[in-house]
């Protein structure tokens, strides 16, 4: 079946530019989640939501991150103003309930802020 | 708060030989321990997890890891590795859910170079 997808898979950006970076979930899951991996290091919790409700934004490293989830299948994380220390790739995992469960991740997108 | 340590940021190892790639956590409360393994260009996969019961944990592609509490560690090993075993492995760590989800920390990860 299909797993997360995620597009665009790569991205660059003039600094000053303002991104949108899409996450399709697996149908029917519940939770999904953004992370942000620079390079060398691992993923970092961005925010999450369950179903349509975005339950905690606490990762989310400025007022210029924003993500979306209106009807709570597809996922919109978008960057405004990027800066280039915004340049990583984006990770989206979703799963089918809250709890311990696992999380199925997309490939990410790896966007490049010059 | 929670956090996941993986000292080891490179591990080479000929093929056909054992592995163990350590993973400390710390927490103030019990954990849910997790280890996937990231390819190039793609995203992370789940090898296995441990919620409770049973501290042998085993995963897919022969893998397998013992949760240690005294010791706070999970390291993940495999008897005999291949080529295709090449990649990142990242451990992580979750608390129970609160809020109605659990949040999950990673440790910086460790890149697995099997040598033929």
């Amino acid at each position: 079946g299909a797993g997360v997808s995620q597009s665009p898979r790569y991205k660059v950006a003039k600094r000053g530019q303002d991104v949108a970076l899409r996450c399709d979930p697996i149908s029917g899951h519940v939770s999904l989640f953004w992370y942000q991996q620079a390079l060398g290091q691992g993923p970092e919790f961005l925010t999450y939501f369950q179903n349509e409700a975005q339950l905690d934004k606490s990762g989310l490293p400025s007022d210029r991150f924003f993500a979306e989830r209106p009807e709570g299948s597809v996922s919109t994380l978008k960057i405004q103003r990027t800066q280039q220390e915004d340049s990583a790739v984006y990770l989206c995992a979703s799963s089918l309930r809250q709890g311990p469960y696992e999380q199925y991740f997309g490939p990410g997108t790896r966007l490049t802020v010059t | 708060a929670q956090s996941v340590t993986q000292l080891d940021s490179q591990v080479p190892v000929f093929e056909e030989a054992p592995v163990e790639l350590r993973c400390n956590y710390s927490s103030s409360v019990s954990v849910y321990l997790f280890w996937y393994v990231q390819y190039p260009n793609q995203g992370l996969q789940l090898l296995l997890k441990y919620l409770s019961g049973s501290t042998l944990v085993k995963g897919i592609n022969g893998f397998e890891a013992e949760f240690n509490k005294s010791q706070t560690s999970f390291h993940l090993r495999k008897p005999s590795v291949h080529i295709s075993d090449t990649a990142e492995y990242f451990c992580a760590v979750s608390e129970p859910p609160s809020g109605g989800y659990q949040k999950v920390t990673f440790g910086t990860g460790t890149k697995l170079q099997v040598i033929p």
